[in-house]
């Protein structure tokens, strides 16, 4: 199976800074990655698709980039609506892993 | 408006067996693979299951192989997880989610609200 780990596993920060999320595979996945973020008691939301694709609606102020093993999210300018947590997903091949995530905080 | 709504979740015991089902709307559901994604208390989410929009193709978590069984009938526009063998490292909030379709496209764009599950004597 493909493992996925991300870091930092918990970040701090404050509205208007720019965050970077790493998210890497214990092989290579190609550009097979999803991000998705999610809130206390709700679902994930898809933000990014094949590593760097900016689902339709999501704000562009989340980028993606990568390739191979190592991946990145990066917000620009963190918006009070992006306090969540974050999970990157390989699916390169069954069975799809998710990486641990990644919770975004108020510094 | 593209929807999923699950139910069927509940409290059971251990060894025992809850069909979950997933109602879905607003898209053609038969053109599409679907998942079940699910999320221990706490924890972060876990891939259970996928099914290929014709049932063709069936991949399951080596988690839960031999235990669950996950099916369709695209004529009801229904998604269905039965677990039998219930344990309680299986309890947890379970999502259905639709995969957009096309070549390489195998990421969840649209997921239900959940549904949820306790395995507790």
């Amino acid at each position: 199976d493909i493992q996925m780990t991300q870091s930092p596993s918990t970040l701090s920060a404050s509205v208007g800074d720019r965050v970077t999320i790493t998210c890497r595979a214990s092989q290579s996945i190609s550009s097979w990655l999803a991000w998705y973020q999610q809130k206390p008691g709700k679902a994930p939301k898809l933000l990014i698709y094949k590593a760097s694709s900016l689902e339709s609606g999501v704000p562009s102020r989340f980028s993606g980039s990568g390739s191979g093993t190592e991946f990145t999210l990066t917000i620009s300018s963190l918006q009070p609506d992006d306090f969540a947590t974050y999970y990157c997903q390989q699916y390169n091949t069954y069975p799809f892993t998710f990486g641990p995530g990644t919770k975004v905080d108020i510094k | 408006e593209v929807q999923l709504v699950e139910s069927g979740g509940g409290l059971v015991k251990p060894g025992g067996s809850l069909r979950l089902s997933c109602a879905a709307s607003g898209f053609t559901f038969s053109s599409y693979s679907m998942n079940w994604v699910r999320q221990a208390p706490g924890k972060g989410l876990e891939w259970v299951s996928s099914i290929s929009s014709s049932s063709s193709y069936i991949y399951y978590a080596d988690s839960v192989k031999g235990r669950f069984t996950i099916s369709r009938d695209n004529a009801k526009n229904s998604l269905y997880l039965q677990m039998n063998s219930l344990r309680a490292e299986d309890t947890a909030v379970y999502y259905c989610a639709t995969e957009p379709g096309g070549s390489g496209s195998y990421y969840m764009d649209v997921w239900g609200q959940g549904t949820t599950v306790t395995v507790s004597s």
